[in-house]
């Protein structure tokens, strides 16, 4: 088992680009979940997903933030013309049931220059 | 609203020591409750979880207690080495969310030879 998947690694955009961070979880996974960690501050929630729904995404940014997780293929997380305030780490976690242990990916790091 | 607060935010100890590291959240409707590490630039390893009906729960020189009636949980670290030198974090699983994960902001530890 590969673990949970994240690519890419390191992503720099410029101000106003698309950033897409793609998170494959680990096999037989269900349930993925995105996080953001700001510089010098913790990791906050974002988004929780399932095969084709989006579960609670109170934790997303009300504009340009977007998630999926389609039936085929990673979860994909969106952020349109991105600024500098985007710049963090994102982490994409997955567990088999509700409440179960999360496993984390290595994360993206993001950087808006 | 859950709020998850871990002391000390730094601590720094001789190669060999024993310590304890400090965790409390708000809120006692818990799922679960998860101690990672956090190594500079990289993803969250997971170390232990506890759920909510278990009282501890070890691997190796790690020792986790959970207290949920008084909202506190500890990471207890065995004849520490300069190996746990990482950032520890604890996250709390909201009952009833999903099992979306709040953080606290980590205990970044350093361990001298």
């Amino acid at each position: 088992n590969a673990g949970v998947m994240q690519n890419p690694r390191h992503l720099v955009r410029r101000r106003g680009q698309e950033a897409r961070l793609r998170c494959s979880p680990m096999k037989g996974h269900s349930h993925v979940y995105w996080y953001r960690q700001l510089p010098e501050e913790g990791l906050k929630f974002m988004v929780y997903l399932q095969k084709e729904n989006i579960i609670d995404e109170s934790g997303m940014p009300k504009e340009r933030f977007s998630a999926e997780f389609p039936k085929e293929g990673p979860s994909i997380l969106r952020i349109q013309q991105v600024v500098r305030g985007d710049s963090a780490a994102y982490f994409c976690a997955s567990s088999p049931l509700t409440g179960t242990e999360a496993f984390f990916g290595q994360g993206t790091r993001l950087t808006v220059v | 609203k859950q709020e998850v607060t871990q002391i000390p935010a730094a601590l720094s100890v001789p190669e060999g020591e024993n310590l304890v590291l400090n965790c409390s959240f708000t809120d006692s409707a818990i799922y679960n409750l998860q101690w990672f590490r956090q190594d500079p630039g990289k993803g969250l390893t997971s170390l232990l979880l506890i759920q909510s009906s278990q009282r501890e729960q070890t691997s190796g020189r790690l020792n986790a207690s959970l207290d949920k009636s008084s909202g506190r949980s500890t990471l207890y670290i065995a004849a520490s080495q300069p190996g746990d030198s990482a950032t520890y974090l604890c996250a709390v699983g909201i009952y009833n969310q999903g099992g979306k994960l709040i953080f606290g902001q980590g205990t970044e530890l350093s361990v001298k030879p």
